[in-house]
This record gives C-alpha cells, sequence and structure tokens, in this order.
C-alpha cells in the first residue's frame, strides 16, 4: 500500500502570510494527488486534483506542485477563511489520505 | 446540483452490523467511481473502499476487508456500504465522496456524513 506523509503536522501562520504544506509518497504516483480542505464539523472539499489543477470556484490563491512523490499545496495570501485543517490523498493506487495539516491563527 | 446524502449511522454493539446508505441525485451515478472515506472523532480522514460505475470492480483498504461490502444499485442512484462484525475502532463520521469516471479521479462531492458508534 502507498503511505502519504505531510508535513507538518500544524502550524501557525497570520493572515497575508505564504504558506506551504508538502506531502510524500511512498512511492511514485505520478500525478495523481489532490488536495483537500476541512473545516471543523464540515465534509472536506477539493482545493486541488492531479497535483496542480485547481477545482473549479477555488481562489487562485492556491496552487498545488510536484509529481512523482513530493507534493506541494502554497497559499500565496492566507485568509481568515483558510484556518482549517488541509488533506493530501492519492488516487493513483486505490486511495491513502494524508494525516493532515491544521493551519491555526498565530 | 449534486447531491450526496447519507444515511443509516447509529449506534450498534460490538459485533454487530450496520448499513449505510448515499443517496445520489444531480449526476449521471452509473457514470462515476463512488468511495467511502472515514474520520473518527478528532482524527484524520481514512479512506475505506471504492467501487466502480457498474459495480463489477470494488476495493477496499486493509482495516475493513473481509467485513465491510460496498455496492451500488444504479437504477435507485444509490450506494451502500454493509458493515459487518464492526468493532470500537470503526466508531467515525462516514462519508460519501464522487470519485472521477475512471479510478483516478479525486473526490469532487461530498455527503454531509452518518455517524457510526460502535460500543456497548
Amino acid at each position: 500500500d502507498i503511505q502519504m506523509t505531510q508535513s507538518p503536522s500544524s502550524l501557525s501562520a497570520s493572515v497575508g502570510d505564504r504558506v506551504t504544506i508538502t506531502c510524500r509518497a511512498s512511492q511514485s504516483i505520478s500525478i495523481y494527488l489532490n488536495w483537500y480542505q476541512q473545516k471543523p464539523g464540515k465534509a472536506p472539499d477539493l482545493l486541488i486534483y492531479a497535483a496542480s489543477s485547481l477545482q473549479s470556484g477555488v481562489p487562485s490563491r492556491f496552487s498545488g506542485s510536484g509529481s512523482g512523490t513530493d507534493f506541494t499545496l502554497t497559499i500565496s495570501s492566507l485568509q481568515p477563511e483558510d484556518f482549517a485543517t488541509y488533506y493530501c490523498q492519492q488516487s493513483y493506487s486505490t486511495s491513502t489520505f494524508g494525516g493532515g495539516t491544521k493551519v491555526e491563527i498565530k | 446540483e449534486v447531491q450526496l446524502v447519507e444515511s443509516g449511522g447509529g449506534l450498534v454493539q460490538p459485533g454487530g452490523s450496520l448499513r449505510l446508505s448515499c443517496a445520489a441525485s444531480g449526476f449521471t451515478f452509473s457514470s462515476y467511481w463512488m468511495h467511502w472515506v472515514r474520520q473518527a472523532p478528532g482524527k484524520g480522514l481514512v479512506w475505506v473502499s471504492r467501487i466502480n460505475g457498474d459495480g463489477s470492480s470494488t476495493s477496499y483498504a486493509d482495516s475493513v476487508k473481509g467485513r465491510f461490502t460496498i455496492s451500488r444499485d444504479n437504477a435507485k442512484n444509490t450506494l451502500y456500504l454493509q458493515m459487518n462484525s464492526l468493532r470500537a475502532e470503526d466508531t467515525a463520521m462516514y462519508y460519501c465522496a464522487r470519485g472521477g469516471r475512471n479510478s483516478l479521479g479525486p473526490g469532487d462531492y461530498w455527503g454531509q456524513g452518518t455517524l457510526v458508534a460502535v460500543s456497548s
């Protein structure tokens, strides 16, 4: 099974900061890496699919990059509504989620 | 508008069974892979199972293999998860999610979840 390792597990940041979250796969998954945002008590929302494609309706401050085993989610300028938990997911071989990154207010 | 509505959760004793349903609307249900994902209280997301559009291909996480069965009724636009031999560690919110038209697609729409609690 493919394991997904996300880092950091949590971070504190201020509004306007640039935030980067990384995700590493235990083997190559090509570009089949997705990113989700989840707020407390809510279902996850898809942000990025296929490593770098922005889901419809998602603000352009969110971007994704990477291929193979190493991937990055970047929020270019953190907004108040972006404080949430972020998960990566591989869909290359069945599916696996990363452990999540909680983005908190500094 | 795509909608996914889960039901069937509840409190069940260890060793018991439960069947979850996910009613889909707003899209051609039979054209999409569908997934179940769970989240234990205060924990992260865990993929559970998936099924292809015509129901001929299924996959499971090792933690549920042999105990859970995913199925679908395309005439009723409904996804199911039959859960047997339930354990305390199966306690979680269970979400259904629409996958892609192939096995590689992401979960682009999610239901609100149904809560399963396994306890004596």
